[in-house]
């Protein structure tokens, strides 16, 4: 099985713009968590989709957005860039049917910089 | 609100045994888990505790005390690979929260 795939793996954007960035979760994986991981804040629960509708959301503005398509693929955005948003972003997938769903699998990440 | 301390660093020499704790504040944690996470790559899952006590996984052991909202990671007989961040994060309602992480060094 393929594993979590994100993309970009590197962007860098300038203050005031606005970013799209994509994941697909492993096939079958119906569950699909953001994560900001930064040297100051560590790793931070952006949101999590399932069967694309968001379940739970983090302590984010609302500058952060998501969204989960039929196939499972997410994508989330990010407005009007703050250098602040400088971090990599991970995606990461689970399964319910599992019976692990605390289990995620987590894609490479997109490596963000805003200047 | 809900936080996962752990210390910031570790250092060890190969062959030893490590525990790296995690304590935290909150409620509602259906359980805990333990990801590892080397330089440039993403985290990957090593264990997860929903009861108190011990799980083992090979040369992980994983430990979890509600009632002290405690837990730790115990890795033996360390290797130079094993070298990476371990974070802790409680599980709840399809969500994790991440501890802030640990840094170890296994140094030959």
């Amino acid at each position: 099985k393929a594993g979590v795939t994100q993309t970009p793996r590197y962007l860098i954007k300038t203050r005031g713009q606005q970013v799209t960035l994509s994941c697909s979760p492993i096939s079958g994986h119906r569950s699909v968590s953001w994560y900001q991981q930064t040297p100051g804040q560590g790793l931070q629960f952006l949101f999590e989709y399932f069967s694309e509708t968001q379940r739970n959301k983090g302590n984010f503005p609302g500058r952060f957005s998501g969204r989960q398509f039929s196939n499972s693929r997410s994508e989330m955005n990010v407005s009007t860039l703050e250098l602040g948003d400088s971090a990599l972003y991970l995606c990461a997938s689970s399964s319910l049917s599992s019976g692990r769903p605390y289990e995620q699998y987590f894609g490479p990440g997109t490596r963000l910089t805003v200047t | 609100g809900q936080s996962l301390e752990q210390p910031s660093e570790v250092t060890a020499v190969e062959g030893a045994i490590v525990q790296i704790n995690c304590t935290y504040q909150t409620s509602g944690f259906y359980g805990l888990s333990w990801y590892q996470q080397h330089d440039g790559g993403a985290p990957t899952f090593l264990s997860y505790n929903a009861l108190d006590g011990l799980e083992e996984t090979g040369r992980f052991s994983s430990f979890l005390s509600r009632s002290d909202s405690y837990g730790y990671l115990l890795l033996q007989e360390l290797q130079m690979k094993d070298s990476a961040s371990y974070f802790c994060a409680g599980y709840n309602t399809d969500k994790l929260i991440f501890g802030t992480g640990t840094r170890l060094q296994v140094f030959p």
